[in-house]
């Protein structure tokens, strides 16, 4: 068990431009989400998979994101025209069923 | 629409001290809860959760979290804290037939040396 892996640890892009993010859940692991933090406030749902299958997708996100997990190993988080607004900590995490989450370290996502 | 509230922002104690974070969520049916903990520099890790039977849950480092269902209230304590302690505390919940789970917005505990 090497635990959640995310990459980058940090990412700094200008506006307008396209960011992916990568995550390698636990292996075993069924169950993989994707969550935004920003300071102050806890982690927000963004979408989460179960195996290949994305199953819920949060209403607050925008057609600019776009997540995806080829044949339910490890993810993808797509912003595209990045906002300012983007700017926050998105992690990843991934269980087996509904019994607590491992956490990833998450990628720090600068928009400037 | 679903939530879960935690009361403190920030929480400043001595070593030695007792703790209680005030935790509570929303009607939603029922729910499996959870106590995340993030200490400095490090990711969010698992502290304790509750499913089901003995609403006195014990986790990790001395932790234990108490289910109130009449009061949809799931607090956690600790007797006597540590500087080790000091770290960000998030409750959070999931729904029986959902898939997310739900999460407050973090309790910063600060124990003083």
């Amino acid at each position: 068990d090497t635990g959640v892996s995310q990459d980058p640890r940090h990412k700094i892009t200008k506006r307008g431009q396209n960011v992916t993010f990568r995550c390698d859940p636990i292996s075993e692991h069924n169950r993989l989400y994707w969550y935004r933090q920003t300071l102050g406030q806890g982690p927000e749902f963004l979408t989460y998979f179960q195996n290949e299958a994305q199953l819920e997708k949060s209403r607050l996100l925008s057609d600019r994101f776009s997540a995806e997990r080829p044949k339910g190993s490890f993810s993808t988080l797509e912003i595209q025209r990045t906002e300012q607004g983007d700017s926050a900590m998105y992690l990843c995490a991934s269980s087996l069923e509904n019994y607590g989450y491992t956490f990833g370290s998450g990628t720090r996502l600068t928009v400037v | 629409a679903q939530s879960v509230s935690q009361h403190n922002h920030h929480v400043i104690l001595s070593e030695a001290a007792s703790l209680e974070l005030g935790c509570n969520y929303s009607y939603g049916g029922t729910v499996n809860l959870f106590w995340y903990v993030q200490y400095p520099g490090q990711h969010l890790q698992l502290l304790l959760k509750y499913f089901s039977g003995d609403p006195l849950v014990k986790g990790i480092k001395g932790f234990e979290a108490e289910f109130i269902k009449s009061k949809f209230s799931f607090n956690l304590r600790k007797p006597s804290v540590q500087w080790s302690d000091t770290a960000e505390y998030f409750c959070a919940v999931s729904y029986t037939g959902g898939f997310k789970t739900i999460f407050g917005a973090g309790t910063r505990l600060f124990v003083k040396a």
